[in-house]
């Protein structure tokens, strides 16, 4: 256990349809990162939390959005969705400070679009 | 843009030594890491070099070359459990996040 929590592990829905993916980071982390993974792909960053403030974003469609509470945890909002969307979407927590910057991931949450 | 080149896939046999090379062309360079991802899990750390030169943590050890945008992990007595996805990254400057390779698959046989 990583101490990174993201729900549902699974989650099989249809295109054109919405899910939100929820991510709790491990405790005393303030970053939160969203990652992508679509099939023999690499992890594609989506967008980055600090302390509930939007610091980075990369790849991420117009129809994603984030956001981090006041908590800490964070929600991915995926709308609209289309078959080219199903992937493992991995969040990811690191601590404040100095340092290597090392990424702790969640499990993962496994959407599927049929 | 970023780049980050890996070979797709790689077979070694147990008990022996395998080197896993990644060479990056990025706008920035703060560091390079190396993930390690079993299939269907989360990646999980590795080792992280910001200087030129060899880290060696038990069985793994990871080298930088700054100058020529190069990096390896050399996995040494390589057990069954070691079949898993390698992954190389780097933190660029100014970022607050690492831009990832597509990872290399390495397959452990008897």
């Amino acid at each position: 256990d990583s101490g990174v929590t993201q729900t549902p592990k699974h989650l099989i829905t249809a295109t054109g349809q919405r899910v939100t993916l929820r991510c709790s980071p491990r405790s005393g982390d303030l970053s939160v990162y969203w990652y992508q993974q679509s099939l023999d792909q690499g992890l594609q960053f989506l967008i980055q939390y600090y302390n509930g403030e939007e610091r980075a974003k990369g790849n991420i469609l117009e129809r994603f959005s984030a956001q981090q509470f006041p908590d800490l945890h964070s929600e991915l909002n995926l709308s609209s969705l289309e078959l080219g969307d199903s992937a493992l979407y991995f969040c990811a927590s690191s601590a404040p400070g100095a340092g290597a910057n090392v990424l702790t991931f969640g499990a993962g949450s496994r959407l599927t679009v049929l | 843009g970023q780049n980050i080149d890996q070979p797709t896939e790689m077979t070694a046999t147990e008990g022996a030594i395998v080197q896993i090379n990644c060479t990056y062309q990025t706008s920035g360079f703060n560091g390079l890491f190396w993930y390690q991802q079993h299939a269907g899990e989360a990646p999980t750390f590795l080792s992280y070099n910001v200087l030129d030169g060899l880290e060696e943590k038990g069985r793994f050890s990871s080298f930088l070359s700054r100058s020529k945008g190069y990096s390896y992990l050399l996995l040494k007595e390589l057990q069954m459990k070691d079949s898993a996805s390698y992954l190389c990254a780097v933190e660029l400057t100014g970022a607050n996040n690492l831009f990832f390779g597509t990872g290399t698959r390495l397959t452990v046989i008897p």
